[in-house]
């Protein structure tokens, strides 16, 4: 079966730190891989998508860059964090005729 | 890409049947509509999917008409655990970014 799988649960970094949010799926190849990330008490905003390996598409301009070194690896990254960076970062993939599949998700801090 | 329109929030009571429903006027010929519910601090979670007429599962009813402008997600005998944002999507081609909206955040009162 098909799971994905998204770590840390939980992180609090201090301004101007990095950071590495990684995502692997499995039971599957070749998957449409996505990061979101979600404000307090806001929709979803889509950050990447990548369609393969190493092939990101950025959908909004910031601090914020993803890696895909893997088919099933999809990774969030940033040199220096920024307070505006906290929220809850979501890891996606997509699931052939049912629709898309989410990771537990990282609820980041930044102090 | 469809763009969707739901309303922003819904109140309702434990028992009762829910219907939220989805505007997607420019939905294209194979587009399916799909909806999520999320919980606070989770991930978004499959619902149901549907392309046309009614479909059914142990969670939901969809209810799409013929002009598939809209969608219609009903939720029978709610209960507190039902409290969620519900979320409408319209695009299910491989390659398409998924765009979400606002979603409908569902308030069930004891």
């Amino acid at each position: 079966s098909q799971t994905i799988h998204q770590w840390p649960a939980t992180l609090v970094q201090p301004v101007g730190s990095p950071l590495s949010l990684e995502c692997t799926v499995e039971g599957t190849s070749n998957p449409n891989l996505y990061w979101y990330r979600q404000a307090a008490g806001r929709g979803l905003q889509l950050l990447f998508y990548s369609v393969g390996i190493g092939q990101i598409s950025s959908e909004v301009p910031q601090n914020l860059s993803a890696s895909r070194p893997q088919d099933r690896q999809f990774i969030l990254s940033s040199k220096k964090l920024l307070l505006s960076d906290s929220g809850f970062y979501l890891c996606a993939w997509r699931q052939d005729n049912y629709g898309y599949t989410f990771g537990s998700g990282t609820r980041l801090t930044v102090v | 890409l469809a763009k969707t329109t739901q309303p922003i929030s819904m109140d309702s009571y434990e028992g009762q049947e829910v219907n939220i429903t989805c505007s997607h006027n420019n939905i294209a010929t194979n587009d399916y509509i799909t909806w999520y519910q999320q919980f606070p601090s989770q991930g978004p979670r499959f619902i149901i999917q549907g392309y046309k007429t009614k479909v059914t599962n142990e969670v939901a009813s969809l209810f799409i008409p013929a002009d598939r402008k809209s969608s219609t997600l009903s939720l029978p005998r709610v209960s507190l655990s039902d409290t969620a944002v519900y979320y409408c999507l319209a695009p299910m081609n491989r390659d398409d970014k998924i765009i979400f909206g606002k979603g409908t955040r569902l308030h069930i009162l004891p």
